[in-house]
């Protein structure tokens, strides 16, 4: 089974504040995909990342950062510098990869609210 | 490239009637697609796996008879929710994996349905 789970509901910050979003997951499975995901107020889902479970490195793209430990399971995202237009819904998700060489479904966390106050 | 539209954004409709979502891939073919169905301020929840000429394989708690699911080609897929009920009311969402890239999900931009 696969479980997702991101325990911050909610978090607002001020404009130009740096903010992390926490996500931990589990899987038997030895390989696997991480994403994280925007929603907008508009609904529309925006793909952000997609992480390969042998891939640890972390990544950086402009003012976004991910950060995988996967000893302890755990798949962060940071937005430095944070602006009122990264308000929004962020969703962390898993789908792993099965022997034929696709992925299973995405199971998703339950998701971060964002706010950044101007 | 990879896009995926849904048709309506929005619909209301009355109690008892049916309604259709449609799914399309526009530039790609996609063997599966995913039906998700999401409540004001919580998670997106799988409803169902479609896959292009045979029957949906549904979500534990995932009424079939309901939800009626058709992939009847490799660019589209349909949700027709029958017999609507205020508690249908939701954001539906589809994603779209193409032929020979199963690890990839492309999602359409979401249908808000309210029943009344």
């Amino acid at each position: 089974a696969q479980k997702v789970t991101q325990a911050q509901t909610e978090i607002s910050v001020v404009e130009k504040e740096d903010v992390t979003l926490d996500c931990v997951y589990e899987t038997r499975d030895t390989t696997y995909y991480l994403f994280w995901y925007k929603q907008p107020p508009s609904g529309e889902l925006v793909f952000l990342i997609r992480r390969n479970s042998f891939d640890e490195q972390n990544e950086i793209s402009g003012r976004y950062s991910w950060n995988f430990q996967k000893s302890t399971s755990s798949f962060n995202f940071t937005i430095t510098a944070s602006q009122v237009v990264d308000s929004a819904v962020y969703f962390c998700a898993l789908s792993a990869l099965i022997s034929s060489g696709s992925a299973r479904q995405l199971t998703f966390g339950s998701g971060t609210q964002l706010t950044v106050l101007p | 490239g990879a896009v995926v539209s849904q048709h309506p954004s929005r619909v209301i409709c009355k109690s008892g009637t049916s309604v259709k979502i449609e799914c399309r891939s526009l530039d790609f073919q996609a063997t599966t697609m995913f039906w998700y169905r999401q409540f004001p301020k919580k998670s997106l929840m799988l409803m169902a796996t479609s896959n292009e000429g045979s029957k949906a394989t549904y979500e534990q708690g995932v009424e079939k008879d309901k939800f009626l699911i058709n992939h009847a080609s490799l660019t589209l897929s349909t949700l027709t929710v029958t017999s609507a009920h205020p508690e249908d009311s939701s954001f539906y969402i589809c994603s779209a994996r193409a032929s020979g890239r199963t690890r990839e999900q492309y999602f359409g931009p979401g249908t808000r349905l309210t029943v009344t």
